[in-house]
């Protein structure tokens, strides 16, 4: 159990919706970080948050946001959803906001669009 | 060319295999070298973490770095069919505000 915790494991939604994914970092960590893993692309990186502050984005499609809290808890919120968004969706965490320390990944949300 | 390429197998061995992982790289920036384990329906989770060229070992874990060729190795002794996972690299540019770049990562199974 790495500490970081996602919600909701599964999310089944329709075309055209929108969605909240909710991550909760471990204990101390001010990091966050979201990616998306899919059969042909792997592991992609789209954004993080540092201590509340946007710190690096990646392939983050316009649909999509993000953001970060003060208790440190982030969401990434996907909208008008397509078929293509279906991925596992992975938030991870870490001490620092360099990005080269190690990082500690959530078991992650399941998300199918149909 | 992408920035990062890994072979995704399958790879099957059998049980007590040393096991060969390999990832290429095309940038010359990357500084810092990771080997992720992921089972199936799981998050990553970090194995070996190597700054620049050299070996670092940790238990049956070896990893090696070759900058020079651009090339970084994952090496397991005598596989356990608990080692049968997915095995991701990773590898980031330098400190301060650049992304983790993922391998598609390695599928393997050892056979008991």
């Amino acid at each position: 159990d790495s500490g970081v915790t996602q919600t909701p494991k599964h999310l089944i939604t329709a075309t055209g919706q929108r969605v909240t994914l909710r991550c909760s970092p471990r204990s101390g960590d001010l990091s966050v970080y979201w990616y998306q893993q899919s059969l042909d692309q792997g592991l992609q990186f789209l954004i993080q948050y540092y201590n509340g502050e946007e710190r690096a984005k990646g392939n983050i499609l316009e649909r999509f946001s993000a953001q970060q809290f003060p208790d440190l808890h982030s969401e990434l919120n996907l909208s008008s959803l397509e078929l293509g968004d279906s991925a596992l969706y992975f938030c991870a965490s870490s001490v620092d906001g360099t990005g080269s320390g190690e990082q500690f990944f959530g078991p992650g949300t399941r998300l199918t669009v149909l | 060319q992408k920035e990062v390429e890994q072979d995704p197998g399958p790879l099957s061995v059998p049980e007590g295999a040393i096991v060969s992982l390999n990832c290429t790289y095309s940038n010359s920036a990357f500084q810092y070298f990771m080997w992720y384990r992921q089972y199936s329906r799981k998050g990553p989770e970090l194995l070996m973490y190597t700054y620049s060229s050299g070996n670092k070992e940790d238990g049956r874990f070896t990893a090696q770095v070759d900058k020079s060729s651009k090339y970084i190795s994952l090496f397991i002794r005598d596989s356990q069919p608990s080692d049968s996972a997915t095995y991701l690299c990773a590898m980031i540019r330098n400190s301060g505000n650049t992304p983790l770049v993922f391998g598609k990562g390695t599928r393997l199974s050892v056979i008991a």
